[in-house]
């Protein structure tokens, strides 16, 4: 596809249980991205990567979430024991250069119940 | 840290009006980008414009332009002729150069964006 591509699209996940959350970015991106979007919010970093290599984790918010993108292109975004305050939209975009525009997924909605 | 705020958490428009909605960020870098990012009710992301700071001319995408006041660090998007369509959540962003590799966006909260026929 031509598009940054997000799975699931809708995510139901009793507190406590492990998620994983993946993305498909645009093909030849070298930067990868994930956001957290509250409700009536606006996004909020959470990791970068530059192909496989994690530069910048800075927003995550505990060491429950982890990310990887082990081959440089797919990458999967995990939260381990969720809790409530984890319920929200997860977006991953993609760039191709540096301060280049990124393109973002449709995102994934998690519900934590 | 870098910040942007926007200040009107909701606009609305009448059809074929123009509509200003505003931006203010706070940097010590003095090389960076700022972007106006559309966010449809299906959620995807959309570019709208972007203005690079060592740039003094201000940006246009069609009915979309910028006003762009680096002294005053004001990022203001004005849509002309507004459509239908226009009707989103606008969100302003900034990324810096020398955020340590990062090239993370920063967004502002905000603004509904409502078109009345």
């Amino acid at each position: 596809g031509a598009g940054v591509s997000q799975s699931p699209r809708y995510k139901v996940a009793k507190r406590g249980q492990d998620v994983a959350l993946r993305c498909d970015p645009i093909s030849g991106h070298v930067s990868l991205f994930w956001y957290q979007q509250a409700l009536g919010q606006g996004p909020e970093f959470l990791t970068y990567f530059q192909n496989e290599a994690q530069l910048d984790k800075s927003g995550l918010p505990s060491d429950r979430f982890f990310a990887e993108r082990p081959e440089g292109s797919v990458s999967t975004l995990k939260i381990q024991r969720t809790q409530q305050e984890d319920s929200a939209v997860y977006l991953c975009a993609s760039s191709y250069r540096t301060a280049y525009e990124q393109y973002f997924g449709p995102g994934t909605r998690l519900t934590v119940t | 840290a870098q910040t942007v705020t926007q200040s009107q958490p909701e606009m609305s428009v009448q059809e074929a009006e123009t509509v200003t909605l505003s931006c203010t960020y706070d940097t010590s870098e003095s090389d960076y980008y700022l972007f106006w990012y559309k966010q449809p009710p299906s959620r995807q992301m959309i570019l709208v414009i972007r203005q690079e700071a060592y740039k003094q001319q201000n940006a246009t995408e069609n009915r979309f332009s910028v006003n762009f006041q680096k002294a005053a660090k004001s990022f203001s998007l004005k849509i002309s002729d507004s459509q239908l369509g226009d009707a989103a959540m606008y969100f302003c962003a900034y990324t810096g150069l020398l955020q340590g590799g990062s090239e993370k966006l920063v967004f502002g909260k905000g603004t509904k964006l409502t078109v009345n026929p």
